[in-house]
Order: structure tokens, then sequence, then C-alpha cells
């Protein structure tokens, strides 16, 4: 069955304290693994993609690494304004959809 | 770019009335399109599955009779929830697929409140 999970579940820092993000997936087939930012009352806001082991993305403070059983999210001298719900994503090689993981809240104090 | 917006991002409606929602890609044609359900501090939830032009694919336990898809154009999703009850209030997102992608672009939301 496929599968994603992620740990911690909440996360606090303190502004500069860089960490990491874990995403963990079973699945038969890896088509993509997604990785969302999602603001309290809002839809969820793209950050990367990534489609095989071995492949590393970046965007300002965030770099996102895959491996063939995880996906991690690097966190470089955080902000608050980095400050929210981190969302895993995983897609099959045999379906369109997305398995969503429960997510990480991250709480960067100044 | 890819942006979706989603109409409206709040209704409050009485019990046993319906309401729609809709999705639409701004900046691009969405061949499927995905409408998901969250429940207070937790992930979301897929309902439905929504192709251009062809029926939705509802996931288990959704009642298909109860949240209505259309997919009519491109750019446009509309989800219908039937007869409300106060168990359907809830945040639903959409999201739009691009054809030469496989990420899922979101919209903003939609937080409905049945009374």
């Amino acid at each position: 069955e496929d599968q994603v999970t992620q740990s911690p579940e909440a996360l606090r820092l303190q502004e500069g304290e860089s960490s990491s993000l874990n995403c963990s997936y079973t699945v038969s087939g890896l088509r993509g693994l997604f990785w969302y930012r999602q603001d309290p009352g809002k839809g969820p806001e793209f950050l990367f993609t990534l489609y095989s082991a071995g492949e590393e993305k970046e965007k300002e403070r965030l770099k996102a690494t895959l491996t063939k059983k995880e996906s991690f999210l690097h966190i470089t001298a955080p902000k608050p304004e980095d400050s929210a719900t981190y969302l895993c994503a995983v897609q099959a090689l045999s379906f369109n959809k997305f398995y969503f993981g429960s997510g990480t809240k991250l709480n960067v104090k100044p | 770019g890819a942006v979706v917006s989603q109409h409206p991002s709040w209704v409050i409606c009485k019990s046993g009335t319906s309401v729609k929602i809709e999705c639409r890609s701004l900046d691009f044609q969405a061949t499927t399109m995905f409408w998901y359900r969250q429940f207070p501090k937790q992930s979301l939830m897929l309902m439905a599955t929504s192709n251009e032009g062809s029926k939705a694919t509802y996931e288990q336990g959704v009642e298909k009779d109860k949240f209505l898809i259309n997919h009519a154009s491109l750019t446009l999703s509309t989800l219908t929830v039937t007869s409300a009850h106060p168990e359907d209030s809830s945040f639903y997102i959409c999201s739009a697929r691009r054809p030469d992608q496989e990420t899922q672009y979101f919209g903003p939301g939609t937080r409905l409140l049945v009374l």
C-alpha cells in the first residue's frame, strides 16, 4: 500500500537555526515527489518537484533532496516568515493522484 | 505562471440547501482538476479527480450524488454540495494540473459552513 509519513509533526526553531524535515514514502514506482507550503486558511503553495533519487532542488533558504525511500526539506537560517505547514506528496507511476503526508508544522521564533 | 482561483472563498448556508464552488485555472489549460477536503489540523483528503469532458472519478467513501463535479471546460471545474448538512462544513480546495507537468497547482480554498 502506498504511504507517506512526515516527521516531525511539529518543529519549533529559533531564527537562524537550520534544520531538516523528513518525508518517508512507500510507493509502487515513484512518478514524482512534491513539496508544498501551506499557510493557515490558504491552499498549498507549490515549492518543488523531485523525480529521481539523487535529485536536489533549491529555492532561497529551502533545499529539497530525494533518495529511494525518503525526501528531506532542508531549511537554512530560517526566518519567522518561513513559519507554515510543509506538506509532502508522492505520485505513483500508475496513478494521477497524489498521496499526501500529514505535514510538518514549522514555527520559527524571532 | 500557474494560477488557480476559487470562488467563493467563504460561504455560509442553511442545512438542506446546495452550494456551488468554482475552480478556475487562470493562465493555463487544465485537462485534469482535483477536489480535496481538509479538516482542521489535518492533511488534504482527495475527494475526486475531474477530467475535462468526462465523468469525475470519486474516491472510496465519497458520495458522488452528494458532491457533484462538472469539468465543462479546460479552465473550469465546479463542485456542488447538494442538500448540505452541518457535517459537510469543511475547507474545500481544488487543484489543477498542466498537461505538460505532473505538478498540481492549488487554489486558495473555499471555507463552507452549514448551519
